[in-house]
């Protein structure tokens, strides 16, 4: 069953332009993982914030996370045209944490346009 | 620059028809799933093991998808026989244990199957 749910489901902008994704799930987390798709390719590893965290950075990269409206949102500055990717949301559910299983959302559909 | 392989990248196949799909997990990674992507229903995990023993294969139809790890090196997907609905990308991940309880998960490129 989903636990993340990314809003958009798609992204149109210009390069240049910051990107916003956000993601909402269901039920106490361990952590939120951030992960990008590529047409075609795996799934890649983004960018990881723990609960007890608010704000994490990594390069163009800012990932929010309020755990009192279970969501988190995707910050992507000065996007570029290889920024094109679908963005996922993935949570490990707090007492299934441990076991290291994701659930992952269905994506936002980041087109870049140069 | 370790990376997870699966093979065969593509499979097109008749329905009814046995398909194997094998994965090579990061040397080092002790923790195995499997996870199949459709437009429809997204990314959903099938099967995932830890020091090859099988944790969890509760996202898997039973009657018809077998997941094992003969050894480190090879985690393998069978389905049998096979059906049009299970058209799907099939991807590999292997994981680690980071710290605090957090797994890092590691994709592969995936198998593209095609059933007719």
């Amino acid at each position: 069953s989903q636990q993340g749910e990314e809003d958009p489901q798609a992204l149109s902008i210009q390069e240049g332009e910051n990107a916003t994704m956000n993601c909402s799930y269901k039920t106490s987390i361990n952590n939120l993982q951030w992960y990008r798709q590529n047409s075609g390719r795996g799934l890649v590893h983004l960018i990881l914030i723990r609960s007890n965290e608010r704000e994490k950075h990594s390069g163009r990269l800012r990932v929010t996370l309020d755990t009192s409206k279970k969501s988190s949102s995707l910050l992507i500055t000065a996007s570029r045209a290889a920024d094109t990717a679908s963005y996922f949301c993935a949570t490990d559910a707090l007492n299934g944490g441990s076991q290291g299983n994701l659930i992952f959302g269905k994506g936002t559909k980041l087109s870049v346009k140069p | 620059d370790a990376r997870v392989t699966q093979t065969p990248r593509h499979k097109v196949t008749e329905m009814g028809q046995e398909v194997t799909m094998r994965c090579q997990p990061i040397l080092g990674h002790n923790t195995v799933f499997w996870y199949r992507q459709t437009m429809m229903q997204g990314l959903e995990l099938l099967a995932y093991f830890r020091n090859r023993a099988p944790l969890d294969d509760s996202g898997m139809p039973k009657d018809r998808f077998s997941a094992e790890m003969p050894d480190a090196t090879l985690a393998t997907l069978k389905i049998q026989p096979s059906e049009p609905r299970d058209s799907a990308v099939y991807f590999c991940a292997s994981g680690f244990y980071r710290d605090r309880g957090t797994y890092e998960q590691y994709f592969g490129p995936g198998t593209r199957l095609t059933v007719t």
